[in-house]
């Protein structure tokens, strides 16, 4: 999950397993989510986004799931492949306003 | 081509000195932002602009300031640089939606 430090947390993932990648929000309000993967020296890339009128959203090997009840995300990667090694991180946008989790590194491990 | 491109890449400056970051994108938007990351934060947003007459602060503007040049260019100063604003700066973009942000590859900076 989402952590706010000097550390991010880590998920260590084997080469074509699945990813969960957790992330709990703090707005009850917010209406729009995304995730973003960040690559080391690059800038965050869009994913995937779900609107607070939807629980699930499917793209090309993600998935986001959106529990409204409890204020959590979270983002499955099918068949982690080495390319998918980055931080990963949620954002909320309430009021249009974004706020933005700090982000969980995965390392795809062979 | 990248869509949004920041100016420097790097950048090593002492404390005091005035410096500025520039940003352009070729995507035609009219919303664009600055953040800075710190290591092991979220993003955090400087300064945002929804056109070439609006200026906006975000949460964290103190020591900063923002000129929009032109549609496709939108630069962030730092008036007297000190060492805290030591961080990684990003750029982005939005359509008028607000929604989706399209991010530059970074700007590295170290006040020392």
């Amino acid at each position: 999950g989402e952590s706010v430090g000097l550390h991010l947390p880590t998920l260590s993932v084997q080469e074509g397993d699945n990813s969960i990648i957790n992330c709990a929000y703090s707005n009850s309000a917010s209406d729009y989510f995304i995730w973003y993967k960040q690559e080391s020296g690059k800038g965050p890339q869009f994913i995937i986004d779900i609107r607070s009128n939807m629980d699930k959203r499917q793209g090309q090997r993600v998935t986001v799931l959106l529990n409204k009840t409890v204020k959590h995300l979270s983002l499955q990667i099918a068949a982690t492949q080495p390319g998918d090694s980055a931080v990963y991180f949620c954002a909320e946008k309430s009021w249009g306003k974004f706020q933005f989790g700090a982000g969980t590194q995965v390392v795809v491990t062979p | 081509d990248a869509d949004v491109t920041q100016t420097p890449r790097n950048r090593i400056t002492k404390t005091g000195k005035r410096i500025m970051l520039e940003c352009s994108q070729t995507k035609g938007h009219d919303r664009m932002y600055w953040y800075r990351q710190d290591p092991g934060l979220g993003l955090r947003l400087i300064y945002y602009s929804f056109d070439v007459k609006d200026i906006n602060k975000g949460e964290i503007s103190d020591g900063y300031s923002v000129s929009r040049q032109a549609q496709a260019k939108f630069s962030l100063s730092l008036e007297s640089a000190i060492p805290n604003q030591t961080a990684l700066y990003f750029c982005a973009t939005s359509g008028t939606d607000g929604e989706t942000q399209y991010f530059g590859p970074g700007t590295r900076l170290l006040v020392l």
